[in-house]
């Protein structure tokens, strides 16, 4: 079945740790991706897209991340995380080979421990 | 723009009582999606809309829940009666066809005791 795996369920860091949180997708055809946070008590709000060109995405929040076609990876990095990267991060990916809409992996809950 | 707007943000209700959950799209989008968000079973998609004709529900979890947009600006889910495992932060979404982006409301945080 089609799926999107997020393998971190929880995850906590110290200050300026570096993070990086997987997401593997099962999906073949044409792939957009995305990754999504939401803060405590607020809605999803997107943090960075790929559609096409360069696989290495710069978002906000000095986020980024890099779609790995051969390895149906999409995983989010930042190099050091602050205490209010604390939130739940979601990948997502939208497939032209499962009616282009929105599938959400399971999610990633990062405490930044100040 | 004001974004997607859910009404009401939270909800309190008995086990065998109608929920109505409400939102209003971004003007122009003509996708709009429900999403519901639990700890056991992550963010899943419970139904979508192309210009306000539904085209997927395989996500409904049961007959007790239904939708509807009888409007470009309007959509509501229904849960008739409702059951504890009901409760959960259900999200509406809009976008616009082409455009892949889902722009998310700010749910409605539903308990059923």
């Amino acid at each position: 079945a089609q799926s999107v795996s997020q393998h971190n369920h929880h995850v906590i860091l110290s200050e300026a740790a570096s993070l990086e949180l997987g997401c593997n997708y099962s999906y073949g055809g044409t792939v957009n991706l995305f990754w999504y946070v939401q803060y405590p008590g607020q809605h999803l709000q997107l943090l960075l897209k790929y559609f096409s060109g360069d696989p290495l995405v710069k978002g906000i929040k000095g986020f980024e991340a890099e779609f790995i076609k051969s390895k149906f990876s999409f995983n989010l990095r930042k190099p050091s995380v602050q205490w209010s990267d604390t939130a739940e991060y979601f990948c997502a990916v939208i497939s032209n080979n499962a009616g282009n809409m929105l599938t959400f992996g399971g999610g990633t809950r990062l405490m930044v421990k100040p | 723009d004001a974004g997607v707007i859910q009404s009401p943000r939270h909800e309190v209700t008995e086990m065998g009582q109608e929920v109505t959950l409400r939102c209003k799209p971004i003007s122009g989008h003509d996708y709009l999606f429900w999403y519901r968000q639990t700890m056991m079973r992550g963010l899943e998609l419970l139904i979508y809309f192309n210009n306000n004709v539904p085209i997927d529900d395989s996500g409904m979890p049961e007959d007790r829940f239904s939708a509807k947009m009888p409007n470009a600006s309007f959509s509501t889910l229904k849960i008739q009666p409702s059951e504890p495992r009901d409760s959960a932060v259900y999200f509406c979404a809009s976008s616009l066809s082409g455009d892949h982006l889902p722009n998310f409301g700010p749910g409605t945080r539903l308990t059923v005791l």
